[in-house]
């Protein structure tokens, strides 16, 4: 199994809610990834797991804020997104967090903020 | 990391072979090449890797040339399917895994 799953694959929010994206791997990785993907653009780095901790995070605004639980999952929590926060949100991982291993992406969460 | 250069659309027929460019004249010698594709409304895929010697796979073939300073992924006979942006990372695989896509190149594939 080489999937990973994202929920949900459509999400509308307003400026003052809170929500949670979630992403989900079986396939014993150990690095998690969150990144995100304006309209017409390549995708860019968001944070990076690594064993479930923190290795990584691109100077990402604080109202983003993501979470490892355990090894298969990840979150993304939201709270007081803007609108040019409106794009797709793919989660992926790899088997360990080195450039040499292929990342297997999900097929992402279209957020669109109002 | 190495800067890339990559067209940014190109067409190809159905049944034919689609050679995609890459140009990164700056690489380093322990950098590798790596190729991904974006299927429209579908997470990026990766394809294939090299160092210098030519590599094939299923989906696949990269040829490096001998001064590393430009590649060429070749879809030998390119479908439908294979519509999408395809991306060019240089990275030294030993490091920590931050993907940085460029803007890519926009495959059409069509009848």
């Amino acid at each position: 199994d080489t999937e990973v799953t994202q929920t949900p694959k459509h999400l509308v929010m307003g400026m003052t809610n809170k929500k949670s994206l979630k992403c989900e791997q079986h396939m014993g990785h150990r690095a998690m990834y969150w990144y995100k993907q304006k309209a017409k653009k390549p995708p860019e780095l968001m944070f990076v797991y690594s064993y479930e901790k923190l290795s990584i995070n691109e100077s990402v605004p604080s109202r983003f804020s993501p979470e490892c639980p355990n090894s298969s999952l990840l979150n993304l929590h939201l709270h007081a997104l803007q609108p040019e926060d409106s794009a797709l949100y793919l989660c992926a991982s790899s088997q360990f967090a080195l450039v040499r291993y292929e990342q297997y992406f999900g097929p992402g969460t279209r957020l669109t903020v109002t | 990391d190495a800067k890339t250069t990559q067209p940014p659309s190109m067409d190809c027929a159905e049944g034919r072979a689609a050679n995609l460019p890459c140009n990164h004249s700056t690489i380093s010698g322990n950098e590798y090449v790596y190729w991904y594709r974006q299927i429209h409304s579908q997470g990026p895929q990766y394809i294939i890797h090299g160092l210098k010697n030519n590599e094939t796979n299923e989906m696949a073939s990269l040829i490096i040339t001998e001064d590393r300073k430009s590649s060429t992924l070749i879809l030998p006979h390119a479908t439908l399917r294979d519509t999408a942006v395809y991306y060019c990372i240089v990275r030294v695989p030993g490091t920590a895994s931050k993907l940085t896509f460029g803007t890519g190149t926009r495959l059409q594939v069509t009848l």
